[in-house]
């Protein structure tokens, strides 16, 4: 079963930052926060991940908690194309590969 | 284009009958994992391959099998299908090892839909 727990769903503007949360309170010390969003019935997409420290790239920010136990994944500016169900995975990268929760399913709003 | 290509993009098949889905990794990585996605499961991972070698199993039934060939594509085989079968099949693949996979992710093809009728 997944370990994280992700709002079910998500209304965002279009043009307006979207903040997703993700709570991954029993993550290790080895595990890295994963982020993935999968467009209708799409291969998921990976967006970002992160270790402890604060991450940014062309597609999105992640913020960490310094405790671990939250993150926060924020598109700065929100299109009709981010409609997706997003997925908060914490992960250690081994041989069992990606264990994929229910994620967020955000709707950007036009 | 994620480099992940997965063939064929759709196969209706009757129950009873025996299909081969194909994963061709993007080029360079070494593993490749498999994952099922049905309307009330998610995404579930199924099996992983790394150069040739199983390295993990997760929730495939004994009717599935899968396998990893010297070029490094691989093929999941799934026999005496089910209605249930009936479901969105991902591969994804990764450079290999699991500190290189913590720095890089996984990058997944756009999936083979089986249809069991």
């Amino acid at each position: 079963d997944a370990k994280t727990t992700q709002p079910p769903s998500m209304d965002c503007a279009e043009g307006r930052a979207a903040n997703l949360p993700c709570n991954h309170s029993t993550i290790s010390g080895n595990e890295y926060v994963y982020w993935y969003r999968q467009i209708h019935s799409q291969g998921p997409q990976y967006i970002i991940h992160g270790l402890k420290n604060n991450e940014t790239n062309e597609m999105a920010s992640l913020i960490i908690t310094e405790d671990r136990k939250s993150s926060t994944l924020i598109l700065p500016h929100a299109t009709l194309r981010d409609t997706a169900v997003y997925y908060c995975i914490d992960s250690g990268g081994g041989a069992d590969g990606l264990t994929f929760g229910k994620g967020t399913h955000l709707i950007i709003q036009p | 284009d994620s480099g992940v290509t997965q063939t064929p993009k759709h196969l209706i098949t009757a129950t009873g009958q025996r299909v081969t889905l194909r994963c061709s990794p993007r080029s360079g990585d070494l593993s490749v994992y498999w994952y099922q996605q049905s309307l009330d499961q998610g995404l579930q991972f199924l099996i992983h391959y790394y150069n040739g070698e199983e390295r993990a199993k997760g929730n495939i039934l004994e009717r599935f099998s899968a396998q990893q060939f010297p070029d490094l594509h691989s093929e999941l085989n799934l026999s005496s299908l089910e209605l249930g079968d009936s479901a969105l099949y991902f591969c994804a693949s990764s450079v290999g090892s699991a500190s290189w996979e913590a720095n890089y992710g996984y990058t997944f093809g756009s999936g083979t839909r089986l249809t069991v009728v």
